[in-house]
């Protein structure tokens, strides 16, 4: 069955990085796209960003740029986001989720995240 | 960045009852060039992660029983649980994807049995 199995809870100081990753399976890993989406505690949902499994092209949100890579790796189907320079306000449940991809003339839209990674947690404390 | 907000903030609906959810973005996500709205609903029951009920506005998911429509246009939009059921205690998110640079989701709208 089609899943994302994410890595498991992380606890960092802050200041450091941390590399959370999502191994897919049952599915053709590259015709679709992995989205990043957090969720601090008690809060709502904040998008992070997406890659595109098929070329490796990325949009992340303004306000993690310079702090936030992901990545593909599609010989195991395994996508990584990672986030530097930890602060206490990103502790929070990290998910990754297959997007699929809709294509109109040059431009490639991320659309509909349809499965879900069970979630990371990442605690950031001194 | 578009800006997405939600209402009410929660609300509460007896079984059987209808539920209604409205969200409104900042900026039109209707697409002119081919007549779509880029909004999807998603629905997130606790300690879970979210699931995709809707897309493209009022595109209903695979599997998502057909008590769930969404609706709207541009601005505007609704998603309607026209039967509220027990199982359907969550909070619901919309989301705009209009914008693939910052696809920003609303802040949610809780919904309890009365």
């Amino acid at each position: 069955q089609v899943q994302l199995v994410q890595s498991g809870a992380e606890v960092k100081k802050p200041g450091a990085s941390v590399k959370v990753s999502c191994k897919a399976s049952g599915y053709t890993f590259t015709s679709y796209g992995i989205s990043w989406v957090r969720q601090a505690p008690g809060q709502g949902l904040e998008w992070m960003g997406w890659i595109s499994a098929y070329n490796g092209n990325t949009n992340y949100a303004q306000k993690l740029q310079g702090r936030v890579t992901m990545t593909t790796d599609t010989s195991t189907s395994t996508a990584y986001m990672e986030l530097r320079s930890l602060r206490s306000d990103d502790t929070a449940v990290y998910y990754c989720a297959r997007v699929r991809l809709y294509l109109m003339t040059t431009v490639t839209t991320p659309y509909g995240m349809d499965v879900w990674g069970q979630g990371t947690t990442v605690t950031v404390s001194s | 960045d578009i800006v997405m907000t939600q209402s009410p903030d929660s609300l509460a609906v007896s079984l059987g009852e209808r539920a209604t959810i409205n969200c409104k973005s900042s900026q039109s996500v209707l697409y002119s060039s081919n007549n779509k709205n880029y909004l999807a609903w998603y629905q997130q029951k606790p300690g879970q992660p979210p699931k995709l009920l809707i897309y493209w506005a009022s595109t209903r998911e695979s599997g998502v029983p057909d008590r769930f429509s969404g609706s709207g246009s541009g601005t505007d939009f609704t998603l309607t649980i026209s039967s509220l059921q027990a199982e359907d205690v969550a909070v619901y998110y919309c989301q705009q994807y209009y914008s693939t640079l910052e696809a920003t989701f609303g802040p949610g709208t809780k919904v309890d049995i009365k």
